[in-house]
């Protein structure tokens, strides 16, 4: 069946300093690769949409500068948080799926900034 | 631009007793329709999922929704809770043409009592 992991489940990182975040697709070619983020008590925003040969597209409020996505083949993906602070914490979600294919969401990795 | 609204951001039942969940959405078109359920401190589980087709969906663990063209909504109902339905539920849409990007309600947070 199709899978979708993140690595790490569960990160704390101090203010100021970048973390990384992976997400692999196990089962099926992940032609898109969507970031999620819920801030505490929140709702998942999307952070951006990285799909194969074409551009990543982030949504307002989030940019490449901040969170840098790398989609090197059609089962990985991963996303760095630079400069991390306070308002960055919260749970990461990946969600991958193939053309024409529903997407699949990973179980997330949880960022806590110190 | 789409949007989905869940009403109701907390929810109490009593063991044993009926559930229906709130979902009302905007869009240009008929999106594909999603129901997810979150766990203290997990990520996303799918319930169920709608596309076409018989409006009154089937999930798992005895959920269902049904799909209103009509009123813009996709209600969730349990004819029967159990302490362990307690959590957080999202509703989403989601294109089917385009990015397929996903668009979360607020959410609602079940808790279900003795």
């Amino acid at each position: 069946g199709a899978l979708v992991y993140q690595y790490p489940r569960r990160t704390i990182c101090k203010s100021g300093t970048s973390m990384r975040m992976e997400c692999q697709a196990v089962g099926f070619q992940a032609t898109s690769v969507a970031w999620y983020r819920q801030s505490p008590q929140k709702t998942f925003e999307l952070i951006a949409l990285s799909t194969v040969n074409s551009a990543i597209k982030y949504e307002q409020n989030f940019t490449q500068e901040k969170f840098p996505i790398s989609h090197p083949n059609l089962s990985f993906s991963s996303m760095t948080v630079l400069n991390a602070y306070l308002e960055d914490r919260g749970l990461y979600l990946c969600g991958a799926r193939w053309t024409g294919g529903e997407q699949y969401f990973g179980p997330g990795t949880r960022l806590t900034v110190l | 631009a789409q949007s989905v609204t869940q009403p109701d951001a907390r929810v109490t039942v009593s063991e044993g007793a009926s559930l229906q969940l709130r979902c009302k959405y905007s869009s240009s078109v008929t999106p594909y329709l999603f129901w997810y359920v979150q766990y203290p401190r997990q990520g996303l589980q799918l319930l169920l999922k709608y596309y076409s087709g018989d409006p009154v969906v089937q999930g798992v663990n005895g959920f269902e929704a049904e799909f209103s063209k009509s009123n813009s909504s996709f209600h969730l109902r349990k004819a029967s809770v159990h302490w362990s339905d307690s959590a957080v539920y999202f509703c989403a849409v989601s294109m089917n043409t385009g990015n397929y990007k996903y668009v979360f309600g607020a959410g609602t947070r079940l808790k279900v009592i003795a």
